[in-house]
């Protein structure tokens, strides 16, 4: 969608796994951003990634963490999985008209 | 950080316009304001954006007065399909983390 792959779509895990989300945005752009949208909820800024660094980061605990690979697509790791991290993880491309992905929907049980 | 509120819900009945306003009191020099819509389970798609005055393009118009301090995305002739979650972000262009989202409008169109 608008140039920004994701995967997996759904992904399953149960308290204290970890997670790796994956994202690709369309060749020639050099920036990631990562958004968590719990249900029901607005979107919240997880990191920001641009030219493989790490540049920004939001209000989210350290086991909370990514990288961002030569070829500018990014993975988003979250350890010691809760409950409270099941939502939508969502990566943009760009940030002045940012382009989303079509997310990644973990489910933490 | 500029925080934005906007109304939860708005309903609406088709082929009316719509107007959605978010205000945005704390918004900075540097900051644009943009809209997005989102469908269920699907990542936010962009419909405009601007920085002042008014911007127009095939599916909306965004309003800003000069003090910046709210803006109003209007959608014209109003469509069942238009039922979404549509959210306002106001920040800076080049990072991402002094962006805020708002807790978006939930638009129900009737028949």
């Amino acid at each position: 969608e608008a140039g920004v792959t994701q995967s997996p779509t759904h992904l399953i895990k149960t308290r204290g796994q970890q997670a790796t989300l994956r994202c690709s945005p369309i060749s020639g752009h050099t920036s990631v951003y990562w958004y968590q949208q719990a249900l029901g909820l607005g979107l919240q800024f997880l990191l920001w990634y641009d030219e493989g660094e790490e540049r920004n980061r939001g209000n989210f605990p350290p086991r909370f963490s990514g990288r961002q690979f030569p070829n500018y697509s990014s993975e988003l790791n979250v350890n010691a999985l809760e409950l409270e991290d099941s939502a939508l993880y969502l990566c943009a491309r760009s940030l002045g008209e940012q382009f989303f992905g079509p997310g990644t929907r973990l489910t933490v049980l | 950080l500029a925080k934005t509120t906007q109304p939860i819900s708005m309903d609406s009945y088709e082929g009316q316009e719509v107007n959605i306003t978010c205000s945005h009191n704390n918004i900075a020099t540097n900051d644009y304001i943009t809209w997005y819509q989102q469908f269920p389970s699907q990542g936010p798609r962009f419909i405009i954006q601007g920085y002042k005055t008014k911007v127009t393009n095939e599916v909306a118009s965004l309003f800003i007065p000069a003090d910046r301090k709210s803006s109003t995305l209007s959608l014209p002739r109003v469509s069942l399909s238009d039922t979404a979650v549509y959210y306002c972000l106001v920040g800076d262009r080049t990072n991402a983390g002094k962006s805020t989202f708002g807790d978006g409008t939930t638009l129900t169109v009737k028949p």
